[in-house]
């Protein structure tokens, strides 16, 4: 089965510092993953995705994560934050073939002017 | 932008009664999922829904929920006896294709709380 853990439930930031968000995924099989975000009142929308082939995955606003078998982590970042990616992260996991998301416990970025 | 809309945002209900929970995809998409979240805990997968059959559920996913496409735009989770533990944050979602890389849209939940 497959396991995402966000280990950090809140993270703030100052304006226009850098951020990362950690992930760890545990899977015995080959996986996609992804990062959704959350505003307030709004749905999960899709920051990035990690499919195959180059392990650094740019996505929306500027964030970007890198894939990293080894250490089975997909940690998101961003060198500078904007008070507008004040919300909640998720990181998730499927496996090739499925089309079930599992899902972190997220994040909740604040972004303190 | 075509999303995902769900109604109502905040339904409160008592223990044993039945809820319906309401959203409606993009138009154009043929895969539909719920998922929920209990205050704290991670977003976990419910069911997922292709061509008016599940085609995949979780353990949570027991009898006492069910789904349908009662129509072409609607796709509604029921709860037919709800228990406390079923206060959670409900999300649907929907996706154009069902490949696991396929993006899931999603709407922006519906909040049931169960007294």
């Amino acid at each position: 089965a497959q396991s995402v853990t966000q280990l950090d439930s809140q993270v703030p930031v100052f304006e226009e510092a850098p951020v990362e968000l950690r992930c760890n995924y545990s899977s015995s099989v080959s996986v996609y993953l992804f990062w959704y975000v959350q505003y307030p009142n709004q749905g999960l929308q899709l920051l990035l995705k990690y499919l195959s082939g180059s392990t650094l995955v740019k996505g929306i606003n500027g964030f970007e994560a890198e894939f990293n078998k080894s250490q089975t982590s997909f940690h998101l970042r961003k060198p500078s934050v904007h008070i507008s990616d004040t919300a909640e992260y998720f990181c998730a996991v499927t496996k090739t073939g499925a089309n079930n998301l599992f899902f972190g416990t997220g994040t909740r970025l604040t972004v303190i002017p | 932008e075509p999303e995902v809309t769900q109604t109502p945002s905040h339904q409160v209900t008592q223990m044993g009664q039945e809820v319906i929970l309401r959203c409606v995809p993009i138009s154009n998409h043929l895969y539909f999922y719920w998922y929920r979240q209990i205050l704290g805990q991670k977003v976990e997968f419910l069911v997922s829904f292709y061509n008016n059959e599940i085609s995949e559920k979780s353990e949570i996913f027991d009898d006492q929920f069910s789904v349908e496409r009662p129509d072409g735009s609607n796709f509604t989770l029921k709860i037919r006896s709800t228990k406390l533990e079923d206060s959670a944050m409900y999300f649907c979602a929907s996706s154009l294709l069902a490949s696991s890389y396929n993006e899931q849209f999603f709407g922006p939940g519906t909040r049931l709380t169960v007294l």
